[in-house]
């Protein structure tokens, strides 16, 4: 089944140890969006990447990077974690048909938890 | 900025309807989406609203009054299984989201 895959689903770090958290997609959708989401918040944007072209949102901080090698990878690389970076990280892809943007679908998160 | 409103939480019997409220003030306007998200788990997609007026699909219903800057996911016939977040979310542009914080619903036997 075409789907979006996040790996791992658990992740442990130490306090400024980097981290890299990866997405996959089987969609071949153009957009590919990494969220951030603590508990009981709304899921936060923090950028995303409409083909190769990378977008930042504007209060996401600068120890947050991203990389798409391909239509079907993108990681989040996490350069510095800090304690307030414990979260759950969403992936999510969506695409333009020819009626219209189609919903964004979502993989399982990876649930990170920094020590 | 995005103001997207929902209640926090609310508890229902199992087989009563729950309308969980969502009124947003964006700064345009091209979608309203609910999703539901289980603990722990990725949301997933339940409905979609662009024009005024109710959209059904099985027991899950969506209401939208762009006029009003309003709209209801209404559950029917409610199960345990029901027991999750709902996040209302907006389409402001062309294709990025913003989300409300969820509403946790809680059912009960």
């Amino acid at each position: 089944d075409a789907m979006v895959i996040q790996n791992p689903r658990y992740q442990v770090t130490q306090f400024g140890k980097p981290v890299t958290l990866s997405c996959s997609q089987t969609l071949n959708h153009n957009v590919m969006y990494w969220y951030q989401q603590k508990s009981s918040q709304a899921p936060k944007l923090l950028f995303h990447y409409y083909d190769k072209d990378f977008n930042n949102e504007a209060d996401t901080p600068d120890n947050f990077q991203s990389r798409r090698p391909n239509t079907s990878f993108c990681f989040l690389d996490i350069r510095s974690p800090g304690l307030g970076d414990a979260a759950m990280y969403l992936c999510a892809t969506s695409i333009y048909t020819g009626t219209g943007w189609e919903t964004q679908y979502f993989g399982p998160g990876t649930r990170l938890l920094v020590l | 900025g995005q103001n997207i409103d929902q209640p926090t939480e609310m508890t229902a019997t199992e087989g009563a309807i729950v309308q969980i409220n969502c009124t947003y003030q964006t700064s345009g306007f091209n979608g309203l989406f609910w999703y539901q998200q289980h603990a722990g788990e990725a949301p997933t997609f339940l409905s979609y609203n662009v024009l005024d007026g109710l959209e059904e699909k099985g027991r899950f219903s969506s209401f939208l009054s762009r006029s009003k800057g309003y709209s209801y996911l209404l559950l029917k016939e409610l199960q345990m299984k029901d027991s999750a977040s709902y996040l209302c979310a907006v389409r402001d542009g062309d294709y990025k989201l913003s989300f409300g914080a969820g509403t946790t619903v809680t059912v009960r036997a």
